[in-house]
């Protein structure tokens, strides 16, 4: 069945560290991938997506690119902020979506 | 225009009550995902819904559980004699088409939490 690996947190960083969060899937077919975003006691709200291979998802400085050769769709943001402090959750849809297992992030000032 | 509506908030039930949690789909959406997040862990599927239609049920657990989307009103997610491992998030989305072949993202609620004394 489909399952999506991401990296486990805690990721802490410093304000303005360059960030990385992993992120593999195993799927049948052409999945679309996702990256949502969970802030302290509120639900997900979507971040970005891309829907085939070599599609570049971005949004509020956060960038992944789908890597069909890879399985891979990473979070990347150059310079990150306190408020980019949350759960971080990979995701693909086929038949259904499904979801990693979360990426906590911390940013220090 | 409202987004995914959930109710209750906030949920305290005894050891053996009954829980029901309630999911408004956005406009437009009839397809209702139900998801449980339990503390320092990730989202587990429960159970996917079309209006009066389980479609996908594979992680609802086999007893105790169950899940309906009638023609009319909202989803309803119903834990019968509660445990205190039923206590957690328990999160509903929508979706305005089926996931096959389709690209489209889900929309969230903000949770129904669960607290089993």
């Amino acid at each position: 069945g489909d399952s999506v690996t991401q990296m486990e947190g805690p990721v802490t960083l410093s304000e303005e560290a360059f960030l990385t969060i992993n992120c593999t899937y195993t799927a049948t077919g052409y999945p679309s991938l996702f990256w949502y975003v969970q802030y302290p006691g509120e639900g997900l709200q979507l971040l970005l997506k891309a829907t085939k291979a070599d599609d570049k998802g971005s949004n509020k400085g956060f960038e992944a690119t789908y890597r069909k050769e890879t399985t891979s769709f990473h979070l990347e943001k150059g310079s990150v902020q306190v408020s980019d402090s949350a759960v971080y959750f990979c995701a693909l849809r086929s038949a259904q979506v499904t979801f990693g297992i979360g990426t906590k992030l911390q940013v220090i000032p | 225009n409202a987004g995914v509506m959930q109710n209750p908030r906030h949920l305290v039930r005894r050891r053996g009550q009954e829980a029901r949690l309630r999911c408004s789909p956005m406009k437009g959406h009839s397809h209702v995902y139900w998801y449980r997040q339990l503390p320092e862990e990730g989202l587990k599927f429960m159970v996917y819904l079309q209006k009066e239609n389980i479609i996908d049920e594979s992680g609802m657990p086999k007893e105790r559980f169950s899940a309906e989307f009638p023609k009319e009103g909202p989803s309803i997610l119903r834990i019968q004699q509660v445990v205190r491992g039923d206590s957690a998030a328990y999160f509903c989305a929508s979706s305005p088409s089926a996931g096959t072949g389709g690209s489209g993202e889900l929309f969230f609620g903000e949770g129904s939490r669960l607290t089993v004394l």
